[in-house]
């Protein structure tokens, strides 16, 4: 079976700092693939970012960058200079091909919920 | 703007009434989702259609009876709900997971109807 552990629940921080949500999986599966989701207060989930297990490049994009390691199975989301605006609950979710008929299943982690203050 | 959109936004019901969910997406997606979502937990898989068809029933009370007239068209019909169904309900497209080339393919998820069941 396979889990998400995002062991960050709430994390706070100051305008412009840094900060590193963590996200660890557990899967048998030696193809699968990784998302990152956003959900702000509004509820809708937005798609941040994919990444498969055979494809270890970091990734940075804008302010954002990720980091996946399949050494010690994570898949972790830095922000840089946070902004207000990044306020929200985020997600990770795993998919697994083991099944073809359970492929359409996202496994997600309990999220995290970073507040970000003036 | 979400390339998903549901109906409505907020729904307050009791407990003898009967009344829809309603999603509708343009992407050209072939696969659609429900997803129920308490407060603070991560989303949770109910229904999937792939083809307008359903594929997937995570074991879902019969109260819930999800309906995909068309490719782009998405419905879930509620009846004699429980206060503990209260929830966001999210629905989500994407391309239908079945081969190797669309494992990595993202959901796309609507705002949410948040429902309250009195």
């Amino acid at each position: 079976a396979q889990k998400v552990t995002q062991a960050q629940t709430e994390i706070s921080v100051v305008e412009k700092e840094d900060v590193t949500l963590d996200c660890v999986y557990e899967t048998r599966d030696t193809t699968y693939y990784l998302f990152w989701y956003k959900q702000p207060p509004s509820g809708e989930l937005v798609f941040l970012i994919r990444r498969n297990s055979f494809d270890e490049q970091n990734e940075i994009s804008g302010r954002y960058s990720w980091n996946f390691q399949k050494s010690t199975s994570s898949f972790n989301f830095t922000i840089t200079a946070s902004q207000v605006v990044d306020s929200a609950v985020y997600f990770c979710a795993l998919r697994t091909t083991l099944n073809t008929g359970t492929a359409s299943k996202l496994t997600f982690g309990t999220g995290t919920r970073l507040q970000v203050m003036l | 703007d979400t390339e998903v959109t549901q109906t409505p936004k907020h729904l307050v019901m009791g407990m003898t009434n009967k009344k829809s969910l309603k999603c509708e997406q343009h992407m050209g997606h072939r696969a659609m989702y429900w997803y129920k979502q308490k407060a603070k937990k991560p989303p949770e898989l109910m229904f999937v259609y792939s083809y307008e068809k359903l594929s997937i029933n995570e074991s879902v009370p019969s109260r819930f009876s999800p309906e995909c007239p068309n490719s782009s068209l998405l419905n879930l019909h509620l009846h004699a709900l429980q206060p503990e169904d209260s929830a966001l309900y999210l629905c989500a497209s994407s391309q239908v997971i079945s081969t190797k080339a669309s494992y990595n393919s993202p959901l796309h998820f609507g705002n949410g109807t948040r429902l309250t069941v009195t």
